[in-house]
């Protein structure tokens, strides 16, 4: 089974900062396996990137995704209020078939 | 505009039965990944079960295993969640998602399944 940390748990920026967020896999990923999802309080996640750096329909370009192998990374070049969200990256495996990261907290600072 | 609709979330007793249901609009479920992913309260995201495109191949998390049952009826548009033998951690908001293989591109809007006495 693969495991994947995110890190930091939680990151305190201030709007118009640059958001650097990783995902570590326990072993080798896909690079064509691996998403990111942004949650709002409330709300289902949406889909960001996928292929681990396509953007998804109707995301804005400040939103990047990068790596490969067993380290990947969201970046968002200039932080919006409404970017102010838990962020999840997810796999798609052998068995199980998908696994998500426990999440990184993005907070207003 | 795809849309996906679930219904059928409560409360219900351990050792007791739920069936969850997702209709699609927009969005055909038999030509799409289908999965259900739940989150319960306060935590991540955890993937429950998925039914493949065409042939309706299913997986689950082994949490679920032996317990859940995926299903969707074409001609209704709808995917289905089976859920037996409930136990308090299964207590979550409960999403249908759909797309790719790889990853979900549309979410429904989550139901939520307590399991208590």
């Amino acid at each position: 089974e693969i495991v994947l940390t995110q890190f930091p748990g939680t990151l305190s920026l201030s709007p118009g900062e640059r958001a650097t967020l990783s995902c570590r896999a326990s072993q080798s990923v896909s690079s064509n396996y691996l998403a990111w999802y942004q949650q709002k309080p409330g709300q289902a996640p949406r889909l960001l990137i996928y292929g681990a750096s396509s953007r998804a329909t109707g995301i804005p370009d400040r939103f990047s995704g990068s790596g490969s192998g067993t380290d990947f990374t969201l970046t968002i070049s200039r932080l919006e209020p409404e970017d102010f969200a838990v962020y999840y990256c997810q796999q798609y495996g052998s068995s199980p078939k998908y696994t998500f990261g426990q999440g990184t907290k993005l907070e207003i600072k | 505009e795809v849309q996906l609709e679930a219904s059928g979330g409560g409360l219900v007793q351990p050792g007791g039965s739920l069936g969850l249901s997702c209709a699609a609009s927009g969005f055909t479920v038999s030509g799409n990944y289908m999965t259900w992913v739940r989150q319960a309260p306060g935590k991540g995201l955890e993937w429950v079960s998925v039914i493949y495109s065409g042939g309706g191949t299913t997986y689950y998390a082994d949490s679920v295993k032996g317990r859940f049952t995926i299903s969707r009826d074409n001609s209704k548009n709808t995917l289905y969640l089976q859920m037996d033998s409930l136990r308090a951690e299964d207590t979550a908001v409960y999403y249908c998602a759909g797309g790719a293989k790889y990853y979900f591109e549309y979410w429904g809007q989550g139901v939520l399944v307590t399991v208590s006495s």
